[in-house]
C-alpha cells in the first residue's frame, strides 16, 4: 500500500461529459503529480501541485484542470470528454524536498469513454 | 530533450535467470536521484529501488540491484533469479536535476519471464 488514495478506481462515461478524479496524498507529502497513461504507453505528465500551488505543467489539455485543496487532497477535472481521453490516470505524491524521495503512486483511475 | 532513455521496448528472460534492463539519463548537474518502478498488468506503479547521484555503492533491494555507472550516465536495473511474477513494465525515472520537484520517466521496458 503506497498510502496514496485515488477514487474512483473505474469510471465509465460518455463523450462530452465531465468527470472529477480525486487523490489523497500520503500523510506528510506536500507535492501531488497527475499523469495520464494511455493503453500500452508511458506516463504522460499532466500537472504538479505543491502545498496548494501549481508548480509545473506538462502536456495538459485546456479541457483538463486540477487543484490542490488546503487539506492537500487534489482533484483532476476532465471536461468535454473525447474517446481519446480513455486512459489510466495516476496521482502520485512525494515529500517536497530531497532528491532521494521517490514518488508514491496511487492505484490509478481507469477512465473509459464510450 | 529526452532526460531518460530506455532503449529496450521489450525483453524476454528465462525463469530463474538474471536480466538487465537498461536506462541512460541526461544531466550535467551533480545532484539527482534515480528510481525504478514496476507496473504489472494490474496497472499499479510500484517503487522498487533508488540510487542517489552521490552514492558510492550500487543500491540493492532483495533481488533488485542498480548498476550505477555515473560517468556513462547509466542506471541499469538488474533482476536476479527472475520469477514469473516479474513479468511487468519497468520504468526508470530521475528526480531533478536542479529542481527536486521535477520527475522524468523513461518510456518503459516490458519484461516477459518465460517458464
Amino acid at each position: 500500500d503506497s498510502g496514496v488514495t485515488q477514487t474512483p478506481k473505474h469510471l465509465i462515461t460518455a463523450t462530452g461529459q465531465r468527470v472529477t478524479l480525486r487523490c489523497s496524498p500520503r500523510s506528510g507529502d506536500l507535492s501531488v503529480y497527475w499523469y495520464q497513461q494511455s493503453l500500452d504507453q508511458g506516463l504522460q505528465f499532466l500537472i504538479q501541485y505543491y502545498n496548494g500551488e501549481e508548480r509545473a505543467k506538462g502536456n495538459i489539455l485546456e479541457r483538463f484542470s486540477a487543484q490542490q485543496f488546503p487539506d492537500l487532497h487534489s482533484e483532476l477535472n476532465l471536461s468535454s470528454l473525447e474517446l481519446g481521453d480513455s486512459a489510466l490516470y495516476f496521482c502520485a505524491s512525494s515529500v517536497g524536498k530531497g532528491f532521494e524521495q521517490p514518488q508514491h503512486f496511487g492505484d490509478g483511475t481507469r477512465l473509459s469513454i464510450l | 530533450a529526452q532526460k531518460i532513455t530506455q532503449t529496450q521496448p521489450g525483453m524476454f528472460v528465462q525463469e530463474k535467470e538474471a536480466v538487465t534492463l537498461d536506462c541512460t539519463y541526461d544531466t550535467s548537474d551533480p545532484s539527482y536521484g534515480l528510481f525504478w518502478y514496476k507496473q504489472p498488468s494490474s496497472g499499479e506503479m510500484i517503487f522498487l529501488i533508488y540510487q542517489g547521484s552521490y552514492d558510492q555503492q550500487n543500491a540493492t533491494e532483495g533481488r533488485y540491484s542498480l548498476n550505477f555507472q555515473k560517468a556513462r550516465k547509466s542506471a541499469n536495473l538488474v533482476i536476479s533469479a527472475s520469477q514469473l511474477g516479474d513479468s511487468a513494465m519497468y520504468f526508470c525515472a530521475m528526480r531533478g536535476p536542479y529542481n527536486f520537484n521535477k520527475f522524468y520517466f523513461g518510456s518503459g521496458t516490458k519484461l516477459n519471464v518465460k517458464p
